[in-house]
C-alpha cells in the first residue's frame, strides 16, 4: 500500500496569509493525487484532483503542484471560509489511501 | 444536482451485522463507480472499497476482506455495504462517494457505532 505522510498535522494562520501543506507519498503515484477540503460535521470536498487541476467552482486561491512522491496544496490568501481540515489521497494504486489530515486554524 | 444520502446505521454489538445503503439521485448512476469511505470521529479518512459501474470489479481494503460486501443495483440506483462480523474499530462515519478514485462527490455520512 501507498503511505501518505502529510505535513504539518495543524497550522495557524492569519486572514490573508499565504498557507502550504505538503503531502509526501511513500512511492510514486503518477501524479494521481487529489486534495480534499473537510468542514467539521461535513462530508468532504474535493479541491484539486491530478495534483494541480482545480475542481470546478474552487476558488483560484488554491492551487496544487509537485510530482513523483511529493505535492504541495497552496492558498494563496487564506479566506474566513477556508478554515478546515484538508486531506491528500493518492489514486494510483488500490487500496485509495490519504493522508492524515492537516487542520488550518485561525491565530 | 447530486445526491447521495446513506441509510442504515447505528449501534451493533460486536459479531454483528448491519447493511448501509446509499440512495443516489442527480446522475447516471449506472454510468459511474461508486465507493466507500468511512472516518473515525475526529481522525483521518480510510477508503473502504469500490464497485464497477456494472459490479463486475470490487475492490476493499486488507482490514474489510471477507467481512464486507460492497454491491449496487442500478435499476434502483443503490450502492449497499454489507458488513458483518463486525468490530469495535469498525466505528466510524461511512460515507458514499461517486467515482473510483477522485471522489467528487460524497454522501452526508451515516455513524455506525460497533460495541457492547
Amino acid at each position: 500500500d501507498i503511505q501518505m505522510t502529510q505535513s504539518p498535522s495543524s497550522v495557524s494562520a492569519f486572514v490573508g496569509d499565504r498557507v502550504t501543506i505538503t503531502c509526501r507519498a511513500s512511492q510514486g503515484t503518477n501524479n494521481w493525487l487529489a486534495w480534499y477540503q473537510q468542514k467539521p460535521g461535513k462530508a468532504p470536498k474535493l479541491l484539486i484532483y491530478l495534483a494541480s487541476t482545480l475542481q470546478d467552482g474552487v476558488p483560484s486561491r488554491f492551487s496544487g503542484s509537485g510530482s513523483g512522491t511529493d505535492f504541495t496544496l497552496t492558498i494563496s490568501s487564506l479566506q474566513p471560509e477556508d478554515f478546515a481540515t484538508y486531506h491528500c489521497q493518492q489514486a494510483n494504486i488500490f487500496p485509495l489511501t490519504f493522508g492524515g489530515g492537516t487542520k488550518v486554524e485561525i491565530k | 444536482e447530486v445526491q447521495l444520502v446513506e441509510s442504515g446505521g447505528g449501534l451493533v454489538q460486536p459479531g454483528g451485522s448491519l447493511r448501509l445503503s446509499c440512495a443516489a439521485s442527480g446522475f447516471s448512476f449506472s454510468n459511474y463507480w461508486m465507493s466507500w469511505v468511512r472516518q473515525v470521529p475526529g481522525k483521518g479518512l480510510e477508503w473502504v472499497a469500490n464497485i464497477k459501474e456494472d459490479g463486475s470489479e470490487k475492490y476493499y481494503v486488507d482490514s474489510v476482506k471477507g467481512r464486507f460486501t460492497i454491491s449496487r443495483d442500478n435499476a434502483k440506483n443503490s450502492l449497499y455495504l454489507q458488513m458483518n462480523s463486525l468490530r469495535a474499530e469498525d466505528t466510524a462515519v461511512y460515507y458514499c462517494a461517486r467515482d473510483a478514485q477522485f471522489l467528487q462527490h460524497w454522501g452526508q455520512g451515516i455513524l455506525v457505532t460497533v460495541s457492547s
